[in-house]
């Protein structure tokens, strides 16, 4: 099982719709998880961190699963401008190890 | 506040030629990251640096590229000599400390011809 999985995409979603996509990570030591957005020909840049509770930051859930070991990205009403490669961060505090997810690609649909 | 500075954007180079990569972390930040990304992957760590020591260099090809951060805070990356699998973009991220959020520079795209 490779350390920080996701599923590549395409997600070709419709203007306004709900999409919701998950990260799966192998080690159960993992302590941080961030989701990051990359457009195209641009460097990665901080979505949100993912928090045990959950948290929202407006239009955007992120959700930590650690009985499955997986976290969870969820976008409502979304914009064409959400249009965007989503990466999904996992750090092992313990080592101080960094693994990037290779990403989701999000399309949204006028 | 200025962001991670890195330079050149771009370079093409032939293989078997050496090339140097650079960059300014924001200021105050202890870590900083190299990163390979391969068009349509993820980023790959290469190097972390916790002030001007090595934390994690396991994916670095170690017979052909080279990181330095002599004094903690700006940091090179070479490659030498460099093949044409070595074609990518080279983001630079650096952060408070090896928990915290990491903010990217604007990367340097490689060609190798």
């Amino acid at each position: 099982r490779k350390e920080v999985e996701q599923d590549p995409g395409p997600f070709n979603v419709p203007e306004g719709a709900t999409v919701a996509f998950n990260c799966t990570y192998s080690n159960s030591a993992s302590q941080s998880f961030f989701w990051y957005r990359q457009d195209c020909r641009k460097e990665p840049k901080l979505l949100m961190s993912v928090y045990s509770s959950g948290n929202e930051d407006g239009r955007f859930t992120a959700q930590l699963n650690r009985a499955s070991q997986y976290i969870s990205l969820l976008i409502r009403d979304s914009k064409l401008s959400d249009s965007a490669t989503y990466l999904c961060v996992v750090n092992l505090n313990r080592d101080d190890k960094i693994i990037f997810g290779k990403g989701t690609r999000l399309h949204i649909l006028p | 506040e200025a962001g991670v500075a890195q330079s050149p954007r771009y370079k093409i180079i032939e293989k078997r030629q050496s090339v140097a990569f650079w960059c300014n972390p924001i200021s105050g930040h202890a870590t900083l990251y190299w990163y390979q990304q391969i068009l349509g992957q993820g980023p790959k760590l290469l190097i972390q640096f916790q002030n001007n020591g090595v934390v994690d260099d396991s994916q670095l090809p170690k017979d052909r590229f080279s990181a330095e951060r002599l004094k903690g805070v700006d940091s090179t990356l070479k490659i030498q000599p460099a093949k044409l699998e070595d074609s990518a973009v080279y983001l630079c991220a650096s952060s408070l400390d090896p928990s915290g959020t990491q903010y990217f520079g604007p990367g340097t795209r490689l060609t190798v011809t």
